[in-house]
């Protein structure tokens, strides 16, 4: 039963670019979530997706947006990348009544 | 701004005594709550939940406690190995789903 998975593991990106960051739930679940980390920090919700849409949204601007596919998979994007967007970037998976929540590997970003 | 906020940055202890790791929290309607293991470069690895109509849970190796009377959480490992070396955040859930994390503690078990 494979857990939540997170794609890309690590990328390197300069001010002003756009990135994609990639997250499939575990198996059976259908609700997503995002986090933001940054070094040293617990994570921030960002935003979580059910049945394809965005059902809430934490403190985090425009700039990062994302999608839930039909398969519950999901992806985040942010924008017009600032130097503070370095962190690590945590995908969470659920059912929508379950307590239980699971955190991916995350990815990596580097904002340079 | 919500938070949930853990007592000490670092806890030192020797190998195979026991640890406990404290936590407050401030949203009272929470109804509950989750402690993570966050090793070097890898995710948050849930660990225990607890619900907030109880007082205590045990887990393998693990007990959480809750004290809703002043907000405190705990997590109590017994036994520690150096495989439990890591960050430990506790996280409360909201009515909504979300998760609010404290800063965590890193636990250091000295052989």
């Amino acid at each position: 039963d494979a857990g939540v998975t997170q794609s890309p593991t690590h990328l390197i990106k300069t001010r002003g670019q756009q990135v994609t960051l990639r997250c499939s739930p575990k198996s059976g679940h259908d609700t997503v979530s995002w986090y933001q980390q940054a070094l040293g920090q617990g994570p921030q919700f960002i935003f979580q997706y059910y049945e394809e849409e965005e059902r809430q949204r934490g403190n985090f601007p425009d700039r990062f947006s994302g999608h839930q596919f039909p398969n519950y998979s999901s992806e985040l994007n942010v924008n017009a990348l600032l130097l503070g967007d370095s962190a690590l970037y945590l995908c969470a998976s659920s059912l929508p009544s379950g307590n239980t929540i699971y955190f991916g590997e995350g990815s990596w970003l580097t904002v340079v | 701004g919500e938070s949930v906020g853990l007592h000490l940055p670092t806890l030192s202890v020797q190998e195979g005594d026991n640890s406990i790791i404290n936590c407050a929290y401030s949203n009272s309607a929470s109804d509950y709550f989750i402690w993570y293991k966050q090793e070097s470069g890898k995710g948050p690895q849930f660990i225990i939940d607890i619900r907030s109509n109880m007082d205590k849970r045990q887990g393998q190796r693990v007990t959480v406690l809750l004290n809703k009377t002043v907000k405190h959480l705990s997590l109590q490992i017994a036994a520690t190995q150096p495989g439990d070396s890591a960050v430990y955040f506790c996280a409360e859930r909201s009515n909504t789903g979300k998760l609010i994390f404290g800063q965590g503690t890193t636990l250091q078990v000295k052989p």
